[in-house]
């Protein structure tokens, strides 16, 4: 069963930073089927990122996503007031078909 | 635009059965993937499964025993059963859109999720 571990788990920066979270799967995952979404509190999670580096809808190019096999990576370029969140990512393919890791809290 | 929208008593009996039902607009429900997820309070998220606008469905084996999802493309609905639950299913319950292509498979559309809480 694949496990993804995301890190850190809270990062503490500050509006104009460029903040990297880590997401490290047990396993390879399969063609690099892996998200990330941002979710803020009371609200449901957003997609961010799919295919490990392609922008979903809307998504403001200060995201990027970067990675293969077992490690994966989210960029913020320039951290903005609303970008402060908690972040995970999801694999798909894999054993169970479907996991999410922990969450990495962006916090200000 | 996309809308889901999740519906169901907010509070279950231990060893009851849990239900809910998501109602989707905006979108034809054929040719998707529909899933259900779960937040339990403070913690992370967890896919419960999904079905198929045909009636298919894949079930996340941790939950499996427990669970039914059923499709209504007349209706434009999705629902989930879960039944014997315990305090352990409290949590917030969210539909959402599974989109599963050349890219994998990721969760493009949620509704806004709906508390439930398992108690006596």
């Amino acid at each position: 069963e694949i496990v993804l571990t995301q890190s850190p788990g809270t990062l503490s920066l500050s509006p104009g930073e460029r903040a990297t979270l880590s997401c490290r799967a047990s396993q390879s995952v399969s063609s690099n089927y892996l998200a990330w979404y941002q979710q803020k509190p009371g609200q449901a999670p957003r997609l961010l990122i799919y295919g490990a580096s392609r922008r979903a809808t809307g998504i403001p190019d200060r995201f990027s996503g970067s990675g293969s096999g077992t490690d994966f990576t989210l960029t913020i370029s320039r951290l903005e007031p609303e970008d402060f969140a908690v972040y995970y990512c999801q694999q798909y393919g894999s054993s169970p078909l479907i996991t999410f890791g922990q969450g990495t809290r962006l916090e200000i | 635009q996309v809308r889901l929208q999740e519906s169901g008593p907010g509070l279950v009996k231990p060893s009851e059965t849990l239900s809910l039902t998501c109602t989707v607009s905006g979108v034809s429900i054929s040719s998707y993937y529909w899933s259900w997820i779960r937040q339990p309070p403070g913690k992370g998220l967890e896919w419960i499964g999904y079905i198929y606008y045909g009636g298919n469905t894949k079930y996340n084996s941790s939950l499996k025993s427990r669970v039914t999802m059923l499709v209504d493309t007349s209706k434009k609905q999705f629902s989930l059963k879960v039944n014997s639950v315990t305090a352990a299913d409290t949590a917030v319950y969210y539909c959402a859109r599974l989109v599963v292509g050349a890219a994998g498979g990721s969760f493009d559309f949620w509704g806004q999720g709906t508390p439930v809480t398992v108690s006596s």
